[in-house]
C-alpha cells in the first residue's frame, strides 16, 4: 500500500466546507485513494474513493492531482457531526487497508 | 442502508478465558474483515476471510486467533486463550466483488479482559 501523508488536525468553521489534504507521492498507477472517517471509537465510515478522476457523492467530493501524488477531500458544509478522525489510504484493492494516524477534524459552532 | 452488525457490543472476560465475537456482514457480501483498535492506537489489520478460507492475515493474527464463517450469514473471531493485551475494540468488514469496492464497517465490540 502506497505510503500517505495527512496534517495531525484541522478546524473548520460550521457550515463552511472542510478541505483535507493527503499526500501519496509513492502512490502506484493502480492504486486507488480511499477515505474513512472514525467517529469516537465507533467503526470506520466509508467516504468516497477514486483512482484518477475527481469523485463526488451525496457525502464529499474527492479532487485527486493530475499526477496523483496528492489528494483532497472536501466536505461542502461541514456540521459538528462531522467531527471525527478522518483518513487517507492508498491501496491496490480493498481487501488490506493500512490505517495511518488520520487527521483529526474539529467542527467548530 | 445495508449495515454489517456486530454483538455484542461489549465483552467482559477472565485472562485465559475463550471468546468469540460475531458478525453479520451485508448480505451479498463476499469478503470479510477483522481489524482490531486499542485504546488510543491506529486501526490495524488482523486477517481476510474469502471463500471459506484465510486470503491475508498479520503478523498479530498467530495461533490463538481463529475465524470461521459457520453458516450463511455469520462471520466470528475466537480468540482461544485471552491476554491482558487482547483488550481493544474488535472491528469487522465487508466488500463485494470487484477490486476496488470499499470495505463497510461495523461499529465494533469493545473486549476487555481482566
Amino acid at each position: 500500500d502506497a505510503k500517505t501523508t495527512q496534517p495531525p488536525s484541522m478546524d473548520c468553521a460550521e457550515g463552511r466546507a472542510a478541505n483535507l489534504p493527503c499526500n501519496h507521492s509513492t502512490i502506484s498507477g493502480n492504486e486507488y485513494v480511499y477515505w474513512y472517517r472514525q467517529i469516537h471509537s465507533q467503526g470506520p465510515q466509508y467516504i468516497i474513493h477514486g483512482l484518477k478522476n475527481n469523485e463526488t457523492n451525496e457525502m464529499a467530493s474527492l479532487i485527486i492531482t493530475e499526477d496523483r501524488k496528492s489528494s483532497t477531500l472536501i466536505l461542502p458544509h461541514a456540521t459538528l457531526r462531522d467531527t471525527a478522525v478522518y483518513y487517507c489510504i492508498g491501496s491496490g484493492s480493498a481487501r488490506q487497508l493500512t490505517f495511518g494516524s488520520g487527521t483529526q477534524l474539529t467542527v467548530l459552532p | 442502508e445495508p449495515e454489517v452488525t456486530q454483538t455484542p457490543s461489549h465483552q467482559v472476560t477472565q485472562m485465559g478465558q475463550e471468546v468469540i465475537l460475531r458478525c453479520v456482514p451485508i448480505s451479498n457480501h463476499l469478503y470479510f474483515y477483522w481489524y482490531r483498535q486499542i485504546l488510543g492506537q491506529k486501526v490495524e489489520f488482523l486477517v481476510s476471510f474469502y471463500n471459506n478460507e484465510i486470503s491475508e492475515k498479520s503478523e498479530i493474527f498467530d495461533d490463538q486467533f481463529s475465524v470461521e464463517r459457520p453458516d450463511g450469514s455469520n462471520f466470528t473471531l475466537k480468540i482461544r486463550s485471552t491476554k491482558l493485551e487482547d483488550s481493544a475494540m474488535y472491528f469487522c468488514a465487508s466488500t463485494g466483488q470487484g477490486m476496488d469496492q470499499p470495505q463497510h464497517f461495523g461499529d465494533g465490540t469493545r473486549l476487555s479482559i481482566l
